[in-house]
């Protein structure tokens, strides 16, 4: 069964440091996520590619993080510089009918970070 | 910010018992679903509701909405311990958000 690939699966890093995510969705899914979960919620969505296209990222702290998608496939999130609060689990998601977050949605196993 | 809330926050049953979790929202929606986390996974979709249905059944699994009241319900039927997880809610309209998640522990 098609999964979606995160990478890598645990992030320690020092505060103002760089970190990126990497994430691969199931072949032929052209809507993409990034979410962060903070510990004992429920996750928020970041940011929608629909294709390489941005669809959404109204939620993303702009100042630090960003988020590619250049070949439609692949995507890759960035903080940098990491701060404390940034310590969560982040999750990526795709979803195969372009209909964007009206549909059914599968996760990877996320990236859980840590920062010191 | 999260605007679905779910009740209980936790809930522990013994096995072969039902579980049940509700998810209230705010605004109004085209589809609810409702996806299941195990501790430090990712999220699996279990079941997707419109907006112009009732009930929907999956399984062990039975959802219900009821659009007037801004509700959901998740109903488990003779769980089982691999049932243990975290239920989030997952509110679809012009806007889209997870619940704040149930945490459920079924006791073998």
């Amino acid at each position: 069964e098609a999964e979606v690939a995160q990478s890598p699966r645990y992030k320690i890093t020092e505060k103002s440091q760089a970190v990126a995510f990497w994430c691969d969705p199931i072949s032929g899914h052209a809507t993409l996520y990034w979410y962060r979960q903070i510990l004992g919620q429920g996750p928020e969505l970041l940011v929608q590619f629909q294709d390489e296209s941005v669809v959404d990222d109204s939620q993303l702290p702009k100042d630090r993080f960003s988020a590619e998608r250049l070949k439609g496939v692949d995507s890759t999130l960035k903080i940098q510089p990491a701060e404390l609060g940034d310590s969560a689990m982040y999750l990526c998601a795709s979803s195969q009918m372009g209909q964007g977050l009206q549909e059914t949605q599968y996760f990877g196993p996320g990236t859980r970070l840590l920062v010191l | 910010s999260q605007q679905g809330e779910e009740d209980p926050q936790a809930l522990s049953i013994q096995e072969g018992e039902n579980a049940t979790m509700n998810c209230s929202y705010k605004t109004s929606i085209n589809n609810l679903q409702w996806y299941r986390q195990n501790s430090g996974r990712g999220l699996v979709h279990l079941i997707l509701i419109r907006s112009n249905e009732r009930e929907k059944h999956s399984g062990r699994l039975r959802v219900t909405l009821d659009t007037s009241k801004k509700s959901s319900s998740l109903l488990i039927t003779a769980s089982r311990a691999a049932d243990t997880a975290s239920y989030f809610c997952a509110v679809a309209g012009n806007q889209f958000y997870f619940g704040t998640g149930t945490s459920l522990t079924v006791i073998p």
